[in-house]
């Protein structure tokens, strides 16, 4: 079946402006978690969401930072002001119900702020 | 929170030999140890994982340790090939609690030279 969709693949924006980040998980997977991979580093967690509500946002790392999910499937990450160090992979992975252990990771977006 | 440490952050291995990396985590609570392989460009994905009830699980050339004790987890590529090259991470979680976040290691690049 379909995988995890971000869109889009690729974005370069100047700084300053704002960003949306667009997830498709899995069809039926209810969490949802957001991921963010700066060159040559680690996973760091953002945000996830149970449904539509996101229990945790200890992740994010700034108030220029939210996201939103609707109707238990799409979510978006949104970042305002862009800065230069927002510059990285956002990547978006999904669960199963009753399986948050089972991480689907979707192709991600290369965001590139100039 | 728990904090997951993985070494080496690079390795090079010849065609052929093991390669063995590391990882060490915090909470004594965290029961579910998955490893992703990620390949140049590539989203994440899940090549093994072990729960703390086992000590050891092996996949064909790939193998899992665990050692709860001293809160260490191990993988074990055996006769690498090239194809085995890419970022490897290592991850931590309790999903006894509902849709707690993977927290991951920094990655360990591992060249296999042919």
């Amino acid at each position: 079946g379909a995988g995890v969709s971000q869109s889009p693949s690729n974005k370069v924006t100047e700084k300053g402006k704002d960003v949306e980040l667009r997830c498709d998980p899995i069809s039926g997977h209810t969490a949802l978690y957001w991921y963010r991979q700066s060159l040559g580093q680690g996973l760091e967690f953002l945000i996830y969401f149970q449904g539509n509500s996101a229990p945790d946002k200890s992740g994010l790392p700034s108030d220029r930072f939210s996201a939103e999910r609707t109707g238990g499937s799409v979510s978006t990450l949104t970042i305002q002001r862009t800065q230069q160090e927002d510059s990285a992979v956002y990547l978006c992975a999904s669960s199963p119900p009753g399986r948050s252990y089972e991480q689907y990771f979707g192709p991600g977006t290369r965001l590139t702020v100039t | 929170g728990e904090n997951v440490e993985q070494h080496p952050s690079t390795l090079s291995v010849q065609e052929g030999d093991s390669a063995v990396i590391k990882c060490t985590y915090s909470d004594s609570a965290s029961n579910y140890f998955p490893w992703y392989k990620q390949e140049l460009g590539k989203r994440p994905q899940l090549i093994i994982d072990i729960r703390s009830n086992v000590g050891e699980k092996k996949d064909q050339r790939i193998a899992v340790t665990l050692n709860k004790t001293a809160k260490h987890f191990s993988l074990h590529i055996t006769e690498t090939q090239p194809e085995d090259s890419a970022v490897y991470f290592c991850a931590a979680s309790k999903p006894q609690l509902r849709n707690t976040p993977l927290v991951f290691g920094k990655g360990t690049r591992l060249s296999v030279i042919a």
